[in-house]
């Protein structure tokens, strides 16, 4: 079945360590997207990628980083710059971003939390 | 600000009974408007679409949404609520610019009791 697939489910992080959340999609889309959940706001979108080899900032991609070096594969790195990385994160793609219908196709999450 | 807002944090309503989550939205230029549904610890999954033409527009599950472009509203309704319908449900607008993101409200908790 195609869809996307995101490990870990649940990451335990000390301060100060840098960790990478897996994001995998068979679906074939162009774009992929990264959003974080905290109660109450929403979903927040980190970076986003429209094609390999090419990913923009979000409304909140300070203390993040990602790579696209396959079209399948969108990982996120939450270094120990972000203040509050304690959160659940979404990733998501669409066939592409480029007139957008809306209809993404989002992964079960990453639940981070930060001990 | 291009945005959309979901004014109540939650709602309750019986089995059988009607339901209405509400929500606003604020763009430049013609309104997307989308509605999602998360259930506990998953990602979430599209419900319904506007983009044009009749302003009653039907979704999965038996969820519909009237779009009124007077009142800039875009309010997700369904006759007859079901227990398995309680989840979190979010609202979210193409924002026109870089990119023409999809942006979202905060959520509404739908809570059906038996």
């Amino acid at each position: 079945d195609g869809g996307i697939t995101q490990s870990p489910k649940y990451l335990f992080r000390k301060e100060g360590q840098n960790v990478t959340l897996s994001c995998e999609q068979n679906l074939n889309h162009d774009a992929m997207y990264w959003y974080r959940q905290d109660p109450g706001q929403g979903l927040r979108l980190i970076y986003y990628s429209q094609i390999v080899n090419d990913f923009q900032k979000g409304d909140i991609a300070e203390g993040y980083s990602v790579s696209r070096e396959k079209k399948e594969s969108f990982p996120l790195t939450v270094t120990s710059a972000q203040k509050n990385p304690t959160a659940f994160y979404l990733c998501a793609s669409s066939i592409a971003v480029t007139g957008n219908t809306g209809e993404l196709f989002f992964g079960e999450g990453s639940r981070l939390t930060v001990l | 600000a291009q945005s959309v807002a979901q004014p109540e944090d939650q709602v309750n309503v019986a089995e059988g009974n009607p339901l209405t989550v509400k929500c606003t939205y604020s763009v430049s230029g013609n309104p997307y408007l989308f509605w999602y549904v998360q259930y506990p610890n998953r990602g979430l999954q599209f419900l319904l679409k506007y983009i044009t033409g009749d302003n009653l527009v039907k979704g999965s599950y038996g969820f519909e949404a009237e779009f009124n472009k007077s009142q800039t509203s875009f309010h997700l309704k369904k006759p007859s609520a079901l227990v398995s319908d309680s989840a979190l449900y979010f609202c979210a607008v193409i924002k026109w610019g870089a990119g023409n993101m999809l942006t979202f409200g905060g959520g509404t908790r739908l809570m059906v009791k038996p």
